[in-house]
């Protein structure tokens, strides 16, 4: 089993639709994350859970909803996208030195996301 | 406030040649840990090499260092005797380890490697 997967690894949705990502991962880490990629653009940090509560939430629109139900498991709930939404979104995961801070992430291989 | 800079957006190299990847940051933070990525075409960043702003000495990882220079805020990394398989995207990331940071990542440099 690979250390962080994510599903689906390809979406095309409707803006009124509403969707779910998910991400899972296996190396036993306290911190999960979520990122956002766009193209000719930093990537960036959307929401961040540590020990399941949410330490860090980027101003992101209220459309994007994340949920940790364990540390194992983080969900990126959509609804009501826009075009400009489209993007690459990552997930990772590290072990947490205490607020969200962290040596290294593993990332997943990402969701790629189109908003039509 | 943060800021990473990474002004190389792509570079060609020759196979088995030493490459080095430029990064430089800002932050008002006293501890803070540096990282790279490296991302294939395939989508899934991979982790390559740590560096903590106390590290006295400059962090290696196989092919992979890191040349540190704290007082020029420089991070580069070196690939040594470069393959085709390095040929990627490569970020440098930041962050600051007091509690109002978080970590952010450059623009990217995309590496091309010539057989």
């Amino acid at each position: 089993e690979t250390g962080v997967t994510q599903t689906p690894r390809h979406l095309v949705m409707g803006m009124t639709n509403k969707k779910s990502l998910k991400c899972e991962q296996h190396l036993g880490h306290n911190a999960m994350y979520w990122y956002k990629q766009s193209a000719k653009k930093p990537l960036e940090l959307m929401f961040v859970y540590s020990l399941e509560e949410r330490v860090e939430n980027n101003s992101v629109p209220s459309r994007f909803s994340p949920e940790c139900p364990n540390s194992s498991h983080l969900f990126l709930h959509l609804h009501t996208l826009q075009p400009e939404d489209s993007a690459l979104y990552l997930c990772a995961s590290s072990q947490d030195l205490g607020q969200g801070h962290s040596y290294e992430q593993y990332f997943g291989p990402g969701t790629r996301l189109t908003v039509t | 406030a943060q800021k990473i800079t990474q002004t190389q957006p792509g570079m060609f190299v020759q196979e088995k040649e030493a490459v080095t990847l430029d990064c430089t940051y800002d932050t008002s933070d006293q501890s803070y840990g540096l990282f790279w990525y490296k991302q294939p075409s395939s989508g899934e960043m991979i982790f390559l090499i740590y560096q903590g702003s106390y590290d006295e000495q400059n962090a290696t990882e196989g092919r992979y260092s890191l040349n540190f220079q704290k007082a020029r805020k420089s991070a580069n990394l070196v690939i040594s005797a470069s393959q085709l398989g390095d040929s990627a995207m490569y970020f440098c990331a930041m962050e600051g380890y007091s509690s109002a940071s978080k970590i952010i990542f450059g623009s990217g440099t995309r590496l091309s490697i010539r057989p």
